[in-house]
């Protein structure tokens, strides 16, 4: 089984610039997660998708941060414009979780940004 | 907001020793997970435990809950210097009795096993 695909692996922009990331999916995965995870912290939930629905946004920066699910499989996540603090890495995640039935989360290799 | 904390933040030990980790948590959860990073890559599950349960084993790893405390226990037996990375508990928290699957991360434990 093909695990969570991620590209690009590493990212160095100068700030005010914009990025872009994508994520393909476990195939089958309903549930789909992009964390930012800044370096010694945990990570931290940016959204969550259930097929191509928003479930969870809140710790979304929406003024400079955008993600979209098409079709309910691959996904991408835009900084625009990017801040310093926005150097992080970067993680997809899926699983197969359906209401009520928690399952694990399958994690990608992480984007590694940095703004300079 | 991360819902896990982690205790301690860093554990440093010799291979054979036994290592555990806590987690505590601050809402009614569906279940607890424990991950596993190794520096510079994504995170790997290890283990779930739902919240009717109390214990739960998988090879050298022991997970407990204790939902009235709010709180979890991670224990590796018998590490090994491929035990070395960081551990952290994520919770699956339940909004109105239900559970969306949104998991949350606490800060993490650095582990350090010494050969």
């Amino acid at each position: 089984e093909a695990g969570v695909a991620q590209s690009p692996r590493y990212k160095i922009i100068e700030k005010r610039q914009s990025v872009a990331f994508w994520c393909n999916p476990i195939s089958g995965h309903a549930t789909l997660y992009w964390y930012q995870q800044i370096l010694g912290q945990g990570p931290k939930l940016l959204i969550q998708f259930q097929n191509n629905g928003v479930v969870d946004d809140s710790q979304l920066p929406k003024d400079r941060f955008s993600a979209e699910r098409l079709k309910g499989v691959d996904s991408t996540l835009k900084i625009q414009p990017a801040k310093l603090e926005d150097s992080a890495v970067y993680l997809c995640a899926s699983s197969s979780f359906r209401a009520g039935i928690g399952v694990e989360a399958f994690f990608g290799q992480g984007t590694r940004l940095t703004v300079v | 907001s991360q819902q896990g904390e982690e205790d301690p933040q860093a554990l440093s030990i010799q291979e054979g020793e036994n290592a555990t980790m806590n987690c505590s948590y601050k809402t009614s959860i569906n279940n607890l997970q424990w991950y596993r990073q190794n520096s510079g890559r994504g995170l790997v599950h290890l283990i779930l435990i739902r919240s009717n349960e109390r214990e739960k084993h998988s090879g050298r790893l022991r997970v407990t809950l204790d939902t009235s405390k709010k709180s979890s226990s991670l224990l590796i037996t018998a590490s090994r210097a491929a035990d070395t990375a960081s551990y952290f508990c994520a919770t699956d928290a339940t909004a109105g009795g239900t559970s969306y699957g949104k998991l949350t991360f606490g800060q993490g434990t650095i582990l350090t096993v010494h050969p």
